[in-house]
């Protein structure tokens, strides 16, 4: 399978834990986005990495919320002290220069 | 502040049928425009590409038309199917990310 993956597909956590998700965008795609959509909305932009440098953060994303993408392949997004509010899913995409984006399956989180 | 609206936010309609989703967005300096089906509990899935210079695009069963001026964009299904009940959401890009801006979607349920 050539498209985007995320892991793990469900995370339940306690309110206060820390949780990581992976993403793995198609190999030959440089560019790399991290969304979050909530029942009923669209996704909504969190950031970006072009290769290994982050080039945007959207103001959704507090000081709680880190992202890496190291070597500028696969992407971790952490998050610390989770909250309720954090419960959503968490979608990863990829694209090359300007064109299409393809979506991974997303991470569903649920915070107790 | 770009903004994207979708329109109706769910519809209902027998299978044979043709129907029209509609998007608008509010600023036209956009780069292009896609849009996307989502299951329930799912990723998103890409069906059409309309880049800025263009005014449609056709892929099966669906066309999607694009006039910036007016910051529109339809999605048109032809002859429907109950395999088709998804929702369909419309994004725009624009900026040196070309970070996408959602709509809510449109849940279209097609009966049998």
């Amino acid at each position: 399978d050539t498209g985007v993956s995320q892991d793990p597909r469900h995370k339940i956590t306690k309110r206060g834990q820390n949780v990581t998700f992976r993403c793995d965008p198609i190999s030959e795609h440089n560019r790399l986005y991290w969304y979050r959509q909530t029942l009923g909305q669209g996704p909504e932009f969190l950031t970006y990495f072009q290769n290994e440098a982050q080039l945007e953060k959207s103001r959704l994303l507090s000081d709680r919320f880190s992202a890496e993408r190291p070597k500028g392949s696969f992407s971790t997004l952490e998050i610390q002290r989770t909250e309720q509010g954090d419960s959503a899913m968490y979608l990863c995409a990829s694209s090359s220069f300007a064109s299409e984006q393809f979506f991974g399956p997303g991470t569903r989180l649920t915070v107790l | 502040k770009q903004e994207v609206t979708q329109i109706p936010a769910a519809l209902s309609v027998p299978e044979g049928e043709n129907l029209v989703l509609n998007c608008s967005f509010t600023d036209s300096a956009i780069y292009n425009l896609q849009w996307f089906r989502q299951d329930p509990g799912k990723g998103l899935t890409s069906l059409l590409l309309i880049q800025s210079s263009q005014r449609e695009q056709t892929s099966g069963r669906l066309n999607a038309s694009l006039d910036k001026s007016s910051g529109r964009s339809t999605l048109y299904i032809a002859a429907s199917q109950p395999g088709d009940s998804a929702t369909y959401l419309c994004a725009v890009t624009g900026g040196a990310t070309n970070k996408l801006i959602f709509g809510t979607g449109t849940l279209l349920a097609v009966q049998p």
